[in-house]
């Protein structure tokens, strides 16, 4: 049964310290990608993989890091440079030229 | 620069009636367009997409319109049941990225029992 799975699914972090999202997709797709969601807006692209080994960034990068060692797994790390990164946070993947899978999403809360 | 707009933050209809959802986009490159749901708390999930050489695709209850001159396209449920209410995203690609989507800001749709 293939999908996408996010973990955690919630996530608290402490002031200046980085934190790990976990994105892992046994969909066999090339592609993958890291989206925000924050109240009352739109899905805004952190991160996207087209090849192992290979990222770029998207319209909101900074703060953000990424690595894609396996086709399979697209970690991101939010970093204490993020300086709102309360929010919801989204992996997709896909095949070239097609839509999107999403996990299930993990939200993020800065205490 | 907002490429694609959902101008209509949210949206009420009755149950049974027409809902009637709406996104403009600005780049000329985009060919493929998708609608996509969301619940609370989940990620979104593929309802029905529309190529750029096509200007209508239905799939049960849920019809894509695209008028490429007006730059406009909308999603309709017909019937609308309570189960319909979520937020709706629209989302396009251009021809020269097979892979990465940009989505519109979402419309909260309520569907009244």
């Amino acid at each position: 049964d293939g999908g996408i799975t996010q973990s955690p699914k919630y996530l608290f972090r402490k002031e200046g310290q980085n934190v790990t999202l976990s994105c892992e997709q046994n969909l066999n797709h090339d592609a993958m990608y890291w989206y925000r969601q924050d109240p009352g807006q739109g899905l805004r692209l952190i991160y996207y993989s087209q090849i192992v080994n290979d990222f770029q960034k998207g319209d909101i990068a900074e703060g953000y890091s990424v690595s894609r060692e396996k086709k399979e797994s697209f970690p991101l790390t939010v970093t204490s440079a993020q300086k709102n990164p309360t929010a919801f946070y989204l992996c997709a993947s896909s095949i070239a030229g097609g839509g999107y899978t999403f996990g299930s999403g993990t939200r993020l809360t800065v205490v | 620069d907002q490429q694609v707009k959902q101008n209509s933050p949210s949206l009420s209809v009755q149950e049974g009636r027409i809902s009637i959802l709406n996104c403009d986009y600005t780049n000329s490159m985009f060919d493929y367009f998708l609608w996509y749901k969301k619940y609370p708390a989940e990620g979104p999930t593929f309802l029905i997409s529309i190529s750029s050489i096509k200007d209508k695709n239905e799939d049960g209850r849920f019809t894509v319109f695209l008028n490429k001159s007006a730059k406009h396209l909308s999603l309709h449920i017909v019937p609308s049941q309570p189960g319909d209410s979520a937020v709706y995203f629209c989302a396009a690609k251009t021809v020269d990225s097979s892979y990465k989507l940009i989505f519109g800001s979402g419309t909260r749709l309520l569907v009244r029992p």
